[in-house]
């Protein structure tokens, strides 16, 4: 079974739009940590956002947010007024405490294209 | 800040040709990793190196090897390259002790093996 799952292969939004990227995700250690990246078309990797397992609110990061749902196991990225910059492919990762020193597992992304 | 620093970026190599991929962070991170991307399947762990003097094997380890050679470099050797190794590398460091605290990649260097 797949611990990260990005169901979306592609979305399109137009910009000053907001729109959310889905992740769900499957582990049973209760200790876990939930990351967002984006790869724009240059290549590099660059960290968003952050959610830990415990932690009581959904994070917020500028424009991004994770809408975080323990129960569903689900972790998607909120980025509200969409700009052209946001055109990338977006990742999620999960860091488990059982799977080694903090290594990440991700999910196989989600082209946004944001559209004038 | 230079951060994470990949060489080369880009390579083509011959079946059989063996190659070593540096990298170098200036973070003083404990941790470093490195992993793989192709097309449609996300980035994958090839190995890991908790903190000096330490790798372990990730998800794909076959047909890697490497050596973290002190806290800043640590780098992935192909001995015998194979067409399926052709893939976009990545170079990763972090901070440990700190939940929160990300994963900070080099840009990545680009494989190609004919």
């Amino acid at each position: 079974a797949q611990k990260i799952t990005q169901t979306q292969p592609g979305m399109f939004v137009q910009e000053k739009e907001a729109v959310t990227l889905d992740c769900t995700y499957d582990t049973s250690d209760p200790s876990y940590g939930l990351f967002w990246y984006k790869q724009p078309s240059s290549g590099e990797m660059i960290f968003l956002i952050y959610q830990g397992s415990y932690d009581q609110q959904n994070a917020t990061e500028g424009r991004y947010s994770l809408n975080f749902q323990k129960a569903r196991k689900s972790a998607n990225l909120v980025i509200s007024t969409s700009q052209l910059g946001d055109s990338a492919m977006y990742f999620c990762a999960m860091r488990e405490a059982e799977t080694g020193y903090s290594t990440l597992t991700f999910g196989k992304g989600t082209m946004l294209l944001v559209s004038p | 800040n230079a951060g994470v620093t990949q060489t080369p970026k880009f390579q083509v190599l011959k079946t059989g040709q063996s190659m070593t991929l540096q990298c170098a962070q200036d973070m003083n991170h404990n941790s470093m990793y490195w992993y793989r991307q192709d097309p449609g399947m996300g980035l994958r762990l090839i190995y890991y190196s908790a903190s000096e003097g330490t790798t372990d094997k990730g998800e794909v380890p076959n047909g890697y090897n490497v050596s973290r050679l002190n806290k800043r470099e640590f780098s992935l050797r192909l001995e015998s390259a194979a067409p399926s190794q052709t893939s976009v590398y990545f170079c990763a460091s972090r901070r440990t002790g700190i939940s929160n605290q990300p994963q900070h990649f080099g840009d990545g260097t680009r494989l190609s093996i004919l």
